[in-house]
Protein backbone atom coordinates (compact mmCIF):
# COMPACT_ATOMS: atom_id res chain seq x y z
CA UNK A 1 0.00 0.00 0.00
CA UNK A 2 1.35 3.79 -0.81
CA UNK A 3 2.25 5.66 1.67
CA UNK A 4 3.48 9.00 1.45
CA UNK A 5 5.15 11.44 3.88
CA UNK A 6 6.28 14.98 3.96
CA UNK A 7 8.98 16.71 5.58
CA UNK A 8 9.27 18.83 7.65
CA UNK A 9 5.37 19.39 8.64
CA UNK A 10 5.96 22.82 9.01
CA UNK A 11 8.58 25.65 7.98
CA UNK A 12 9.24 29.53 9.06
CA UNK A 13 11.91 31.55 6.79
CA UNK A 14 12.51 35.06 6.13
CA UNK A 15 11.41 36.57 2.73
CA UNK A 16 14.30 36.13 -0.08
CA UNK A 17 15.23 32.47 1.17
CA UNK A 18 15.54 29.30 -1.42
CA UNK A 19 14.00 26.31 0.47
CA UNK A 20 13.24 22.57 -0.24
CA UNK A 21 10.34 20.63 0.52
CA UNK A 22 10.40 16.75 1.00
CA UNK A 23 8.20 14.03 -0.06
CA UNK A 24 8.86 10.47 0.68
CA UNK A 25 6.58 7.50 -1.24
CA UNK A 26 7.12 3.94 -0.38
CA UNK A 27 6.27 2.01 -3.65
CA UNK A 28 7.88 3.08 -6.50
CA UNK A 29 5.60 2.34 -8.88
CA UNK A 30 3.78 5.39 -9.52
CA UNK A 31 2.63 6.80 -12.90
CA UNK A 32 3.65 10.73 -11.98
CA UNK A 33 4.06 12.84 -8.49
CA UNK A 34 1.78 16.00 -8.07
CA UNK A 35 2.74 18.76 -6.30
CA UNK A 36 -0.46 21.00 -4.67
CA UNK A 37 -0.73 24.36 -2.57
CA UNK A 38 -3.71 24.48 -0.43
CA UNK A 39 -4.53 28.32 1.53
CA UNK A 40 -6.70 28.27 4.61
CA UNK A 41 -10.30 27.16 3.91
CA UNK A 42 -9.24 26.99 0.70
CA UNK A 43 -9.29 23.87 -2.26
CA UNK A 44 -5.91 22.85 -3.98
CA UNK A 45 -4.21 24.20 -6.67
CA UNK A 46 -1.83 22.30 -8.68
CA UNK A 47 1.76 23.55 -9.10
CA UNK A 48 3.58 20.89 -10.79
CA UNK A 49 3.39 17.24 -12.57
CA UNK A 50 6.49 15.34 -13.49
CA UNK A 51 5.49 11.90 -14.72
CA UNK A 52 7.33 8.85 -13.91
CA UNK A 53 9.70 8.81 -16.61
CA UNK A 54 10.43 12.65 -15.74
CA UNK A 55 13.51 13.55 -13.52
CA UNK A 56 12.24 17.14 -13.09
CA UNK A 57 9.62 19.97 -13.79
CA UNK A 58 10.14 23.83 -13.43
CA UNK A 59 7.00 26.57 -13.00
CA UNK A 60 8.54 29.95 -12.48
CA UNK A 61 10.34 29.90 -9.05
CA UNK A 62 9.11 26.59 -8.52
CA UNK A 63 11.41 22.99 -9.66
CA UNK A 64 10.35 19.62 -8.51
CA UNK A 65 12.30 16.62 -9.22
CA UNK A 66 11.82 13.23 -8.86
CA UNK A 67 13.86 10.01 -7.76
CA UNK A 68 11.52 7.11 -8.37
CA UNK A 69 14.26 4.62 -7.51
CA UNK A 70 14.68 6.47 -3.69
CA UNK A 71 11.56 7.09 -3.30
CA UNK A 72 11.47 11.19 -3.01
CA UNK A 73 10.66 14.33 -4.41
CA UNK A 74 11.50 17.37 -3.65
CA UNK A 75 10.01 20.98 -4.19
CA UNK A 76 12.25 23.64 -4.91
CA UNK A 77 11.18 27.08 -3.96
CA UNK A 78 13.25 30.20 -5.12
CA UNK A 79 13.58 33.59 -3.68
CA UNK A 80 10.64 33.07 -1.66
CA UNK A 81 8.23 35.90 -0.91
CA UNK A 82 5.18 36.52 1.82
CA UNK A 83 2.90 35.13 -0.86
CA UNK A 84 4.13 31.62 -1.12
CA UNK A 85 3.17 31.31 2.76
CA UNK A 86 0.72 27.88 2.30
CA UNK A 87 0.45 24.48 2.60
CA UNK A 88 2.22 22.09 -0.05
CA UNK A 89 1.08 18.97 -0.51
CA UNK A 90 2.55 16.27 -2.60
CA UNK A 91 0.71 12.81 -3.91
CA UNK A 92 1.62 10.06 -5.59
CA UNK A 93 -0.25 8.43 -8.64
CA UNK A 94 -0.38 4.76 -7.55
CA UNK A 95 -0.81 1.95 -10.04
CA UNK A 96 -4.57 2.25 -9.26
CA UNK A 97 -4.61 5.67 -11.08
CA UNK A 98 -5.41 6.76 -7.54
CA UNK A 99 -3.69 10.12 -5.95
CA UNK A 100 -1.68 9.03 -2.32
CA UNK A 101 -1.34 12.21 -0.96
CA UNK A 102 1.12 13.11 1.71
CA UNK A 103 -0.31 15.38 5.32
CA UNK A 104 1.44 18.68 4.28
CA UNK A 105 4.39 21.19 4.87
CA UNK A 106 2.86 24.50 6.19
CA UNK A 107 4.96 27.02 4.85
CA UNK A 108 5.55 30.32 6.43
CA UNK A 109 7.68 33.09 4.67
CA UNK A 110 8.33 36.04 6.91
CA UNK A 111 8.62 39.47 5.66
CA UNK B 1 -11.24 27.49 -20.11
CA UNK B 2 -11.99 24.78 -17.52
CA UNK B 3 -13.50 25.54 -14.43
CA UNK B 4 -15.01 23.72 -11.56
CA UNK B 5 -17.54 24.39 -9.02
CA UNK B 6 -18.92 23.41 -5.97
CA UNK B 7 -21.44 24.51 -3.61
CA UNK B 8 -22.62 25.16 -0.92
CA UNK B 9 -19.23 26.63 0.65
CA UNK B 10 -20.64 25.88 3.81
CA UNK B 11 -23.40 23.94 5.47
CA UNK B 12 -24.29 23.12 9.31
CA UNK B 13 -26.26 19.99 9.32
CA UNK B 14 -28.02 17.84 12.19
CA UNK B 15 -27.33 14.36 12.70
CA UNK B 16 -29.44 12.52 10.85
CA UNK B 17 -29.66 14.23 8.51
CA UNK B 18 -29.79 13.97 4.59
CA UNK B 19 -27.00 15.97 2.86
CA UNK B 20 -26.39 16.34 -1.28
CA UNK B 21 -23.03 18.45 -2.12
CA UNK B 22 -22.85 19.31 -5.93
CA UNK B 23 -19.77 19.66 -8.11
CA UNK B 24 -20.02 21.01 -11.82
CA UNK B 25 -17.24 21.09 -14.22
CA UNK B 26 -17.15 23.49 -17.25
CA UNK B 27 -15.09 23.92 -20.46
CA UNK B 28 -14.45 20.12 -20.74
CA UNK B 29 -16.19 16.57 -22.00
CA UNK B 30 -15.79 13.29 -20.16
CA UNK B 31 -13.58 14.38 -17.22
CA UNK B 32 -12.58 12.25 -14.50
CA UNK B 33 -14.23 13.41 -10.91
CA UNK B 34 -13.05 12.88 -7.86
CA UNK B 35 -14.63 13.64 -4.32
CA UNK B 36 -12.05 13.84 -1.54
CA UNK B 37 -12.76 14.26 2.18
CA UNK B 38 -9.80 16.50 4.52
CA UNK B 39 -10.34 15.97 8.28
CA UNK B 40 -8.88 18.38 10.06
CA UNK B 41 -5.19 17.62 10.60
CA UNK B 42 -5.19 15.18 8.22
CA UNK B 43 -4.34 14.37 4.38
CA UNK B 44 -6.46 14.30 2.07
CA UNK B 45 -8.72 10.52 1.40
CA UNK B 46 -10.15 9.88 -1.77
CA UNK B 47 -14.14 8.98 -1.53
CA UNK B 48 -15.07 8.14 -4.33
CA UNK B 49 -14.24 8.80 -8.37
CA UNK B 50 -16.07 8.31 -12.17
CA UNK B 51 -15.20 7.93 -15.34
CA UNK B 52 -17.94 8.35 -16.95
CA UNK B 53 -21.74 9.20 -16.56
CA UNK B 54 -23.47 6.53 -14.41
CA UNK B 55 -19.83 4.52 -13.47
CA UNK B 56 -18.91 5.28 -9.78
CA UNK B 57 -16.43 3.42 -7.58
CA UNK B 58 -16.00 3.73 -4.23
CA UNK B 59 -12.39 3.44 -1.92
CA UNK B 60 -14.16 3.85 1.41
CA UNK B 61 -17.12 2.21 3.24
CA UNK B 62 -19.64 4.81 4.40
CA UNK B 63 -22.68 6.00 4.75
CA UNK B 64 -21.91 8.09 1.66
CA UNK B 65 -22.96 7.77 -1.73
CA UNK B 66 -22.21 9.81 -4.68
CA UNK B 67 -23.97 10.04 -8.25
CA UNK B 68 -22.86 10.86 -11.80
CA UNK B 69 -26.30 12.10 -13.38
CA UNK B 70 -24.83 14.18 -16.28
CA UNK B 71 -20.91 13.99 -18.15
CA UNK B 72 -20.72 16.92 -16.08
CA UNK B 73 -22.03 17.06 -12.70
CA UNK B 74 -21.34 14.89 -9.89
CA UNK B 75 -22.98 14.81 -6.65
CA UNK B 76 -21.86 13.13 -3.00
CA UNK B 77 -25.16 12.27 -0.70
CA UNK B 78 -25.94 10.71 2.60
CA UNK B 79 -29.45 9.59 3.73
CA UNK B 80 -28.29 9.97 7.33
CA UNK B 81 -25.75 11.85 8.29
CA UNK B 82 -23.19 11.04 11.10
CA UNK B 83 -21.03 12.92 13.37
CA UNK B 84 -18.21 11.64 12.05
CA UNK B 85 -19.25 12.81 8.62
CA UNK B 86 -17.57 16.60 9.76
CA UNK B 87 -15.07 18.12 7.34
CA UNK B 88 -14.02 19.66 4.20
CA UNK B 89 -15.36 17.89 1.09
CA UNK B 90 -13.20 18.72 -2.41
CA UNK B 91 -13.90 17.52 -5.78
CA UNK B 92 -11.61 17.80 -8.40
CA UNK B 93 -11.30 16.77 -12.23
CA UNK B 94 -8.71 15.85 -14.48
CA UNK B 95 -8.37 14.89 -18.07
CA UNK B 96 -5.91 12.09 -17.78
CA UNK B 97 -5.74 10.59 -14.45
CA UNK B 98 -1.89 9.71 -15.96
CA UNK B 99 -0.63 12.79 -17.75
CA UNK B 100 -2.91 15.44 -16.48
CA UNK B 101 -2.87 17.10 -12.70
CA UNK B 102 -6.11 17.35 -10.66
CA UNK B 103 -7.84 20.08 -10.53
CA UNK B 104 -9.82 20.85 -7.53
CA UNK B 105 -12.97 23.01 -6.03
CA UNK B 106 -13.17 25.55 -3.60
CA UNK B 107 -14.29 22.97 -1.29
CA UNK B 108 -17.54 22.31 0.65
CA UNK B 109 -16.92 22.80 4.90
CA UNK B 110 -19.73 20.09 6.42
CA UNK B 111 -20.34 20.26 10.53
CA UNK B 112 -22.50 18.06 11.90
CA UNK B 113 -24.27 18.82 14.92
Amino acid sequence: KQEVTQIPAALSVPEGENLVLNCSFTDSAIYNLQWFRQDPGKGLTSLLLIQSSQREQTSGRLNASLDKSSGRSTLYIAASQPGDSATYLCAAMDSSYKLIFGSGTRLLVRP
Amino acid sequence: SQTIHQWPATLVQPVGSPLSLECTVEGTSNPNLYWYRQAAGRGLQLLFYSVGIGQISSEVPQNLSASRPQDRQFILSSKKLLLSDSGFYLCAWSASPEFSPQHFGDGTRLSIL
